[in-house]
C-alpha cells in the first residue's frame, strides 16, 4: 500500500540552526515526491518537487530511492520558515491522486 | 485573479442534514479535487475530476457526492451529514491529471456536524 510518514509532529528549532523535517514513503513504482507548505492563515501550497531538483526558499530534498526517503532540509532556519510542511507521494504518470503524509509543525524559535 | 474559491468558510449542520460546498477555479484548469483533512491524518482524496464531465473516487468517498458543473466549479456534497464528517474540506486544482502538475488549494471549509 502507498504511504506517506512524517514521523514528528512538532519540530522546534532556533533561527540560525538547521532544519530537517523527515519523510518516509512506501510505493512500489516510480514515485513522485513534493513538499506543501501552509504558513500561518494562508493556503496549502506547493515548496518543492523532487523532479525539480530545485531549493526554494532555501530548502532542498534529495529523493533516496534506497531508503525510500525524501527529506526536507535548510542549513539555516529563519523566523519566517515557521510553517506545517506537508510531503506528499504522487503515483506518476496519467494520475495527479496525491497520498499526503500527516505533516510537520515546524516552529523557529528567535 | 483569485485562484481557487470555497464558499462557505464555516458551517455548522446537524446530524442527518445535508449541503454542498461549492468550489470555483479562474485558472483555466482542467482537473480539480477535493480533500479532507483531520487532526493527525494529513489530507485524503475524497473525490477527483480529471476534466469537466468526469468525476472519480479518491481515498474516503463514501457518504459524499460530486459534481463537475462546468470547466470552473466543483461541487461536494454531504447527502446526509454525520460527525464522522466534521473535518476541513479543501477543494485543489490543476492543470491537469499528470502528477507533476503543481495543485493548488482553496482556503478550506470548517464544517461542523453536531
Amino acid at each position: 500500500a502507498q504511504r506517506v510518514t512524517q514521523p514528528e509532529k512538532l519540530l522546534s528549532v532556533f533561527k540560525g540552526a538547521p532544519v530537517e523535517l523527515k519523510c518516509n514513503y512506501s510505493y512500489s513504482g516510480s514515485p513522485e515526491l513534493f513538499w506543501y507548505v501552509q504558513y500561518s492563515r494562508q493556503r496549502l501550497q506547493l515548496l518543492l518537487r523532487h523532479i525539480s531538483r530545485e531549493s526554494i526558499k532555501g530548502f532542498t530534498a534529495d529523493l533516496n530511492k534506497g531508503e525510500t526517503s525524501f527529506h526536507l532540509k535548510k542549513p539555516f532556519a529563519q523566523e519566517e520558515d515557521s510553517a506545517m510542511y506537508y510531503c506528499a507521494l504522487g503515483k506518476g504518470g496519467a494520475t495527479n491522486k496525491l497520498i499526503f503524509g500527516t505533516g510537520t509543525l515546524l516552529a523557529v524559535q528567535p | 485573479n483569485a485562484g481557487v474559491t470555497q464558499t462557505p468558510k464555516f458551517q455548522v449542520l446537524k446530524t442527518g442534514q445535508s449541503m454542498t460546498l461549492q468550489c470555483a477555479q479562474d485558472m483555466n484548469h482542467n482537473s480539480m479535487y477535493w480533500y479532507r483533512q483531520d487532526p493527525g491524518m494529513g489530507l485524503r482524496l475524497i473525490y477527483y475530476s480529471a476534466s469537466e464531465g468526469t468525476t472519480d473516487k479518491g481515498e474516503v468517498p463514501n457518504g459524499y457526492n460530486v459534481s463537475r458543473l462546468n470547466k470552473r466549479e466543483f461541487s461536494l456534497r454531504l447527502e446526509s451529514a454525520a460527525p464522522s464528517q466534521t473535518s476541513v474540506y479543501f477543494c485543489a486544482s490543476s492543470e491537469g491529471l499528470v502528477s507533476s502538475n503543481e495543485q493548488f488549494f482553496g482556503p478550506g471549509t470548517r464544517l461542523t456536524v453536531l
